[in-house]
């Protein structure tokens, strides 16, 4: 792995809660990314970011927010889960083009 | 919005024989184009990247690119049961030459079988 790290990699939370995703990197790329995989669908992301405090909006932002305040951590929370946003959650990083991706967190919302 | 289009398969093929993965684009401004592998349950991984026209050889996996028909393609030489995954097109509307990477675009993925 490309030094990246998710936490947690497995979550099961109640409808309505407030859950937050960590991505954590150690080569010091500018960008980073938020992707949820669900059948069907393929990767789709959500936010992504260029820089620290530096972020912007992707494909299925609805719901979901995000935050950069040093460049190797990248934050994104449901702001009040629902049973749509069961998914798995990817976190990817990227320097010169292509991007790596951390293991990916697997969230239920019950 | 911009589309990566890929078949879904499943694409069956016998151990040994060439494995052809295709996928087309929409934004005619792309810049650079990557195939990943995922296997399933766990993250996508690069296997290949292409930004010029042509072919690109690595190992036995080639890519090849045709701006000019928005059509990007894999192929997998001698093709090993190990080999069977899903293969994500994903396209880029930035080049490499030091402007980094911004809204990478995934295409749904074609799932590849290589029988014994």
């Amino acid at each position: 792995d490309a030094g990246i790290t998710q936490s947690p990699r497995h979550k099961v939370t109640e409808t309505g809660t407030p859950v937050t995703l960590r991505c954590h990197q150690t080569e010091n790329h500018r960008y980073m990314y938020w992707y949820r995989q669900d059948p069907g669908h393929g990767l789709r992301l959500i936010h992504y970011s260029y820089g620290v405090k530096d972020t912007d909006k992707g494909e299925v932002s609805d719901g979901y927010s995000v935050s950069r305040s040093k460049t190797e951590d990248f934050l994104l929370t449901l702001e009040s889960a629902t049973s749509s946003q069961t998914s798995v959650y990817f976190c990817a990083i990227s320097g010169t083009g292509e991007a790596f991706f951390g293991q990916g967190t697997r969230l239920t919302v019950v | 919005q911009k589309e990566v289009e890929q078949n879904s398969g499943p694409l069956s093929v016998p151990e040994g024989a060439i494995a052809s993965l295709n996928c087309t684009y929409s934004d005619r401004g792309s810049q650079s184009f990557f195939w990943y592998r995922q296997y399933s349950g766990k993250s996508p991984e690069l296997i290949m990247f292409i930004y010029s026209n042509g072919d690109k050889e690595d190992g036995r996996f080639t890519a090849q690119l045709n701006k000019a028909s928005q059509y990007v393609s894999l192929l997998i030489r001698d093709s090993q049961p190990s080999d069977s995954a899903t293969y994500l097109c994903a396209v880029n509307p930035r080049g490499h030459s030091g402007a980094g990477s911004y809204q990478l675009t995934f295409g749904k993925g074609t799932k590849l079988s290589v029988i014994p």
